[in-house]
């Protein structure tokens, strides 16, 4: 199995902060990383696929990044219905995994 | 719009078989680009894929999961199944079913509680 690790696990931060999740793959997994957001009591939300390519729908300011084995989400500037959990995932083989999710909470 | 929409029992006692359904609503089941997946989060916990089917009929599954698992299709009815038996406490979840995109994961049910207690 793929081991996906999420850092931080949680992070505090005002509206209108640039905010970065870094995820990390056990291997490499080319470009095959997907990030969900996910609020209290709801499903997952698919924000990015293939590492850096922005689902329909979704608001600019929200980026990803990286290649192999290290990744990046930026919120370049964060609303208030920003704070969530998200969480990586690999599509590289299976089983598919997912990290362990980091909470952004307000400051 | 794709709707997804998970039902089953909510209460499962040790031991017995966790069953549930996914009906697929504002579009097909069959499809040759999609496959549909199972994936649960236990309560404060991260998210567990547990397997996929094709409408094919091919499935995979969770390593973890898989002598327990069965995941099935139903292409008349538009809907697809999870059973896994033999379940635990460590088995209470919400379960989700989702549509899988090149095993990204686009569309999702609401997800569905169950329990595992006597």
């Amino acid at each position: 199995d793929i081991q996906m690790t999420q850092s931080p696990s949680s992070l505090s931060a005002s509206v209108g902060d640039r905010v970065t999740i870094t995820c990390r793959a056990g291997q490499s997994i080319v470009s095959y990383l997907t990030w969900y957001q996910q609020k209290p009591g709801k499903a997952p939300k698919l924000l990015i696929y293939d590492a850096s390519r922005l689902q329909s729908g979704v608001p600019s300011r929200f980026s990803g990044s990286g290649s192999g084995t290290d990744f990046t989400l930026t919120i370049s500037s964060l609303q208030p219905e920003d704070f969530a959990t998200y969480y990586c995932q690999q599509s590289h083989s299976t089983p598919l995994t997912f990290g362990g999710g980091t909470k952004v909470e307000i400051k | 719009q794709l709707l997804l929409q998970e039902s089953g029992s909510g209460l499962v006692k040790p031991s017995q078989t966790l069953s549930l359904t996914c009906a697929v609503s504002g579009g097909s089941i069959i499809s040759g680009a999609y496959s549909w997946s199972w994936v649960r989060q236990p309560p404060g916990k991260g998210l567990e894929w547990i397997g996929y089917i094709y409408d094919s009929g091919s499935t995979y599954y969770s390593p973890s999961l898989k002598s327990r698992v069965t995941i099935s299709i139903d292409r008349s009815r538009n809907q697809f199944s999870l059973k896994l038996g033999s379940v635990t406490a460590a088995d209470t979840a919400v379960y989700y079913c989702a549509r899988n995109y090149v095993d990204y994961f686009d569309y999702w049910g609401q997800g569905t509680l169950v329990t595992v207690s006597s």
